[in-house]
């Protein structure tokens, strides 16, 4: 079965500063996709991005980037410039074959 | 595009009423997932459908729970003789499958907070 393991319950960043979030799983499976989802508080969950495993280059999204290693599968979260928007949780999925799984999530507070 | 609706936003009721909860996909989307999310951990997958299909229920937390899509449009989740455990809050989905791994991102709802007395 697929898992997916975020480390980091909590972090804290300074506005401005940049901060990365780590994400690992586990998968057989040769064909898969990964993401990463943002849940503000008391707000709906939305995709902040998305890796395709059979592509090498790390997604980029304006001042989010991941850092894919798929051999060690390992796929984190780099925010730059971070903003007080950017305070949530944010979850690590996975999905091949099998329905997506969410890790535990990492709650990120931006300190202004 | 007016995103993925689910209603009632908040539902409290008694341990062993049965409660049904609304989804609404957005319109073009042909799949339809239903979570359900505790407190301090990531959405757990419970059940999908493509169009009116079933195409997981195993996950389903147990046989009180039970979810349809009649006409493929929207769906609804429904648990009988709820129980305290059953408080959570329970995320819909939807996406446009076109084949293969399913790589278009899942577009979420706001969810029902369900609180059980």
């Amino acid at each position: 079965a697929q898992t997916v393991t975020q480390s980091q319950p909590e972090m804290s960043v300074q506005e401005a500063e940049t901060v990365t979030l780590s994400c690992t799983y586990d998968t057989s499976e040769s064909n898969y996709y990964l993401f990463w989802y943002k849940q503000p508080p008391s707000r709906q969950m939305i995709l902040v991005i998305r890796q395709e495993a059979y592509k090498q280059q790390n997604a980029t999204e304006n001042r989010f980037s991941v850092n894919f290693q798929k051999a060690a599968k390992s796929f984190s979260l780099k925010i730059s410039d971070s903003q007080l928007g950017d305070t949530a949780m944010y979850f690590c999925a996975f999905i091949g074959n099998t329905p997506l799984v969410f890790g535990k999530g990492t709650r990120l507070s931006v300190i202004a | 595009d007016t995103g993925v609706s689910q209603n009632p936003r908040h539902k409290i009721t008694k341990r062993g009423q049965n409660v049904t909860f609304r989804c609404d996909p957005i319109s073009e989307h042909n799949r339809l997932y239903w979570y359900r999310q505790t407190l301090g951990q990531g959405p757990e997958f419970l059940t999908y459908f493509q169009n009116e299909a079933q195409l997981e229920k195993s996950r389903l937390l147990s046989d009180r729970f039970s979810a349809e899509r009649p006409k493929g449009s929207f769906s609804t989740l429904e648990i009988q003789r709820t129980e305290q455990g059953d408080s959570a809050m329970y995320l819909c989905a939807s996406s446009l499958h076109r084949g293969g791994v399913s790589n278009q991102p899942q577009h979420f709802g706001d969810g029902t907070r369900l609180s059980i007395l």
